[in-house]
Formats: C-alpha cells, sequence, structure tokens
C-alpha cells in the first residue's frame, strides 16, 4: 500500500539556519503531496500541497518540489525562525476525493535563538 | 468559509470510564470525516473515516467507535475507556481539498 517516509526528529537548529526535511513515497499512480504543520498543542494546518509532477508547492518562506523519478518531497527553508519550532509531518493522497490522508511519522524541529 | 469545531480541548477520564468526542464542521455538506489519534511522540494514526451519514469505516480494532448521525457530525465513543486510549484525538474533513483539521482533543485516562 501507500507509504510515507520522513526523516526521524528531532532536528535542532540555530535561527537562520537552512532547514530540509526529507520525505519520499510509494504509491501507485499520481498522488497528490503535503506537508502539514503542528504547533504545540494544536491541531495540524496544511502548510503547502503540490498535485503534480515538478510542482513546487510554497508557504510562509517554505518550499517543497514534486519529484517523481526521486518519488520525493523535501521541505525546505532558507533561513528558520523561532517560530517555526513545531512538527512537521509529510503526507500523500491517491486523489483529492475520498481517500485518507497517509501520513509520515512526522519530524519535530526546534529553532534555538 | 468552512470551520470545523471540536470539543472539548482537555479530558481527563478514570479507566472504565464512557467516553464522548464530539466534532462538527460548517459551511459544506456531505464532507467526508476522520478521526485520528496522535499517541505521546508518535505520528498519526487513522482511527476511522465516514463518507456519509451512517457510513463508518474502522480502520484500527480497538474498543472506540465512531458514528455519524448528521452529515456534519462525527463522534467518538468508547463505552469503557483503557489507559492505552489516552492520546491527542483530532478530527478532520476534507471534500475534493486538502484534509483540515480542528484543534483536537487532549484525553488523559487515569
Amino acid at each position: 500500500g501507500d507509504s510515507v517516509t520522513q526523516m526521524e526528529g528531532p532536528v535542532t537548529l540555530s535561527e537562520e539556519a537552512f532547514l530540509t526535511i526529507n520525505c519520499t513515497y510509494t504509491a501507485t499512480g499520481y498522488p497528490s503531496l503535503f506537508w502539514y504543520v503542528q504547533y504545540p498543542g494544536e491541531g495540524l494546518q496544511l502548510l503547502l500541497k503540490a498535485t503534480k509532477a515538478d510542482d513546487k508547492g510554497s508557504n510562509k518562506g517554505f518550499e517543497a518540489t514534486y519529484r517523481k523519478e526521486t518519488t520525493s518531497f523535501h521541505l525546505e527553508k532558507g533561513s528558520v525562525q523561532v517560530s517555526d519550532s513545531a512538527v512537521y509531518f509529510c503526507a500523500l493522497s491517491a486523489n483529492l476525493g475520498n481517500t485518507p490522508l497517509v501520513f509520515g511519522k512526522g519530524t519535530r524541529l526546534s529553532v534555538i535563538a | 468559509s468552512q470551520t470545523i469545531h471540536q470539543w472539548p480541548a482537555t479530558l481527563v477520564q478514570p479507566v472504565g470510564s464512557p467516553l464522548s468526542l464530539e466534532c462538527t464542521v460548517e459551511g459544506t455538506s456531505n464532507p467526508n470525516l476522520y478521526w485520528y489519534r496522535q499517541a505521546a511522540g508518535r505520528g498519526l494514526q487513522l482511527l476511522f473515516y465516514s463518507v456519509g451519514i451512517g457510513q463508518i469505516s474502522s480502520e484500527v480494532p480497538q474498543n472506540l467507535s465512531a458514528s455519524r448521525p448528521q452529515d456534519r457530525q462525527f463522534i467518538l465513543s468508547s463505552k469503557k475507556l483503557l489507559l492505552s486510549d489516552s492520546g491527542f484525538y483530532l478530527c478532520a474533513w476534507r471534500r475534493d481539498s486538502p484534509l483540515h483539521f480542528g484543534n483536537g482533543t487532549r484525553l488523559t485516562v487515569t
């Protein structure tokens, strides 16, 4: 079945450092890919998405490119802030209809000043 | 615009007591509804999802159950809670869109 693998955390960075969180997937067909962010004590919020190969999703300085050839959707940000400290989840959906999303296990990011 | 409401925000219950968590969605019709659980330090586990009134799919066998009595209402229940039921419970919805989550319920079973 479909699956998502993302790098284990926690990841600790200094403010203004470059961030990469790796995410790879296994799926049949052409899934849509998502990154969600969960701040402490809250639900998950959609951060960005990409629905087809070579699409780049971006939001709040974060970017991720849908790479079909490497089945990857790595999350990047050029300069992290303390406020970016959260848990980040990579997810896929076989389609935008009824199929439940498949989530990775999450990567906790801590940014220190 | 669509909103999702989930309550209560926190709950402390003794082992063996019943549970009822409620989730409602506003601003859309016939959404797909989901219950996820997030145990401490772990990822998201899909518990139940529903594509319509009275239609429930269970992903994990356990002592929890779900019901959808109305189009935009999704309820998670248990007759007798176990210690292992402690966790963060998230309701979510989608309709030809990315998944949208509620703010979650922190359940502690003592």
